[in-house]
């Protein structure tokens, strides 16, 4: 089946120790997207690629970086984690950007300790 | 800005009827609906493109007034399996909001027997 897949599940990293999320699709989407959940609230955009153009959030923090390798592939690079920073990071795509649904992968539940 | 959605949470028997609605101070495109369970990624239930449109999908349905910037969600004959939080999800107009999904504030829906 086709789907998009996020590893690790579970992350558990120390105060300003760097951490990489990775998130790969096999629905060949053009786009994909970033987002971090807190508890009881709404997923927020960090960030997301329409093929290889990067859009930024404007208040995605400069510790929020992202990389697309390839079609299938998209990483988010912590680089400096605070306390603040512990939520969940879900994976998304779509087709295109326009008026298309969203596919969510499982989601990286990070702890900073 | 962020859409608002109502109520903030609700608690039905099985069988019992709901309405969530979602409304924006921005001009909407569309208007996507999503259900997330605790510790899940959320899940697509439908979107509406087009002011006035209606979907449905089983027993939950889908409204969405162009005019007034808002939609509502109407969950029908509730079963235990609709327990989870409703996100509406809205796209704007303009190149840089149309791109881009802002999720609502978010209704915790409780289903008992």
């Amino acid at each position: 089946d086709a789907m998009v897949i996020q590893n690790p599940r579970y992350q558990v990293t120390q105060f300003g120790k760097p951490v990489t999320l990775s998130c790969s699709q096999t629905l060949n989407h053009n786009v994909m997207y970033w987002y971090q959940q807190k508890s009881s609230q709404a997923p927020k955009l960090l960030f997301h690629y329409y093929d290889k153009d990067f859009n930024n959030e404007a208040d995605t923090p400069d510790n929020f970086q992202s990389r697309r390798p390839n079609t299938s592939f998209c990483f988010l690079d912590i680089r400096s984690p605070g306390l603040g920073d512990a939520a969940m990071y879900l994976c998304a795509t779509s087709r295109l950007p326009w008026g298309n649904e969203q596919f969510f992968g499982p989601g990286t539940r990070l702890t900073v300790l | 800005q962020q859409p608002v959605q109502s109520p903030q949470a609700v608690i039905l028997r099985e069988g019992e009827d709901a309405v969530i609605n979602c409304s924006s101070s921005k001009a909407l495109y569309s208007v996507h609906w999503y259900r997330q369970k605790h510790g899940e990624a959320p899940v697509f239930l439908m979107i509406l493109l087009k002011g006035g449109e209606q979907k449905g999908h089983e027993k939950i349905s889908a409204s969405f007034n162009e005019k007034k910037q808002q939609s509502s969600l109407y969950l029908t004959a509730s079963q235990l399996s609709y327990s989870g939080t409703y996100f509406c999800g809205t796209r704007g107009w303009n190149t840089g909001t149309a791109s881009k999904l802002t999720f609502g504030t978010g209704t915790r829906l409780q289903v008992t027997l």
